[in-house]
Parts: structure tokens; sequence; C-alpha cells
């Protein structure tokens, strides 16, 4: 079955604790990004990922890390967490962007509710 | 400074009827406009895409316009079931620019029966 999956589902940490959240992809998508949604901001970008070694910011990059060592792998890292960083928050995966319209369906992971104290 | 908005945070409709939710957006030269579902506690799921030079698009039930000289997307979603409630987000891909994909906040839609 075609997916994106995150892992934890649910995680409670306390500040400056480091903590990663993987995302893994089966569909050989090339693009890949990381959002986080808050009540009454919506869904924001932090990072993207063209393709393999091609990361890039997205609208709140301040606090996270990211990587892309493989295709199928975009795992989120947030070195010192605060509390600030609590949201939920989805990876997503396309084929990729621009050209032929199926290439921009993003696909979504079923998200990671992230709790700083 | 660029927007894009939904037009009311939560849309309450009777079952049967057509729900129609706005998408605006000021200052973005979108490619496309994309439509997604949310429900509680879940991944938005994709519905519908509409390019610029498209003025429609219908997927069974579902009907989006797009008017790039309004710059506004309207989705339709006629003969509505209480299991169409949900969160309803359009979101427009930029080909350009840092954030190639920007999302509106969603409208709430509850379907009563």
């Amino acid at each position: 079955e075609a997916q994106v999956t995150q892992n934890p589902r649910y995680l409670i940490t306390v500040t400056g604790k480091k903590l990663t959240v993987t995302c893994s992809q089966n569909m050989n998508h090339e693009y890949m990004s990381w959002y986080r949604q808050d009540p009454g901001l919506g869904l924001r970008q932090i990072y993207y990922s063209m393709n393999v070694e091609v990361t890039d910011k997205g609208d709140v990059p301040e606090g996270y890390k990211v990587s892309r060592k493989e295709k199928r792998n975009f795992p989120l890292i947030l070195e010192s967490p605060s509390p600030n960083q609590t949201s939920l928050y989805f990876c997503a995966s396309s084929l990729g962007r621009g050209g032929a319209l199926a290439k921009n369906i993003q696909y979504f992971g079923a998200g990671t509710r992230l709790s700083v104290l | 400074s660029q927007k894009i908005e939904q037009n009311s945070e939560a849309l309450n409709i009777q079952e049967g009827k057509t729900a129609t939710l706005t998408c605006n957006y000021t200052n973005y030269s979108p490619a496309y406009l994309q439509w997604y579902r949310q429900d509680p506690g879940r991944g938005p799921v994709f519905l519908l895409l509409i390019r610029e030079n498209e003025k429609e698009k219908r997927k069974e039930r579902l009907k989006v316009t797009f008017d790039t000289t309004l710059k506004q997307s309207l989705f339709h979603i006629t003969a509505s079931q209480p299991a169409d409630s949900a969160t309803y987000l359009c979101a427009l891909l930029i080909l350009s620019g840092n954030t190639p994909l920007v999302f509106g906040k969603g409208t709430r839609l509850s379907v009563i029966a």
C-alpha cells in the first residue's frame, strides 16, 4: 500500500532534549516536506527536499533540521526543542513539482503530535 | 503581502444541500490550486487539482472553479452528506520562491442530518 509513515505518532518531551521524527515513503517520490499545523495558523511548511541531498527552508525553519540521505527517508530533527515547537507535525511527499498535474499531489502522513514541556 | 484566505472557519449546512467553500488569494501567481480534505487527527487527503488555465473541474459530487482574474476558487459539494463533514483546505502551488505549496487555514464543514 502506498503510504507516508511517520513515527512516533505522539511524543512528550522536555525543553532541550534532542529528538528526531522519522518519515518514510514507499512511492519513490522525489519531493518531500515537513509541515506544522497550529490552531488559527493552518499548515506551514518547515523544510522541503526536491531530491536526495537537496533540502531547502520553508516558511518556518528556525529550530529545525532535516536531512535527505536516501530518497525514501526525510527525518525532522529538533536539536533543542522549546515549548513553542509544541504542535502537530505532518510529513508529505509528491512525485515532483511543476509539469504534469499528478506530480504535484501531496500525500501526507498521519501526523506526529509533539508536546514540549 | 501575500495572503490566502478561506471564507470562514466553520460552515454548517443541511444534508442534501450544496456546500460552497471559498478560497481567495492576493499577490500570488499560482500555477495550480488544490483542495484537500482533513479529518480530525489525520493528515490532509488530496481531492482535486485545477490549473490556472482551467475554469472548472469535477469529480463525482465535487466541483472546483478557478478564476485567476478574481483570484478566487470555489469548492462545491452537491447533495451533501454527514460523511462530508471535515475540514477542507485549499492550497496554491507556486512554481517559484521558497514555499512551493501554500495552504489556507481551512474551513470546517458540518453537514447536519
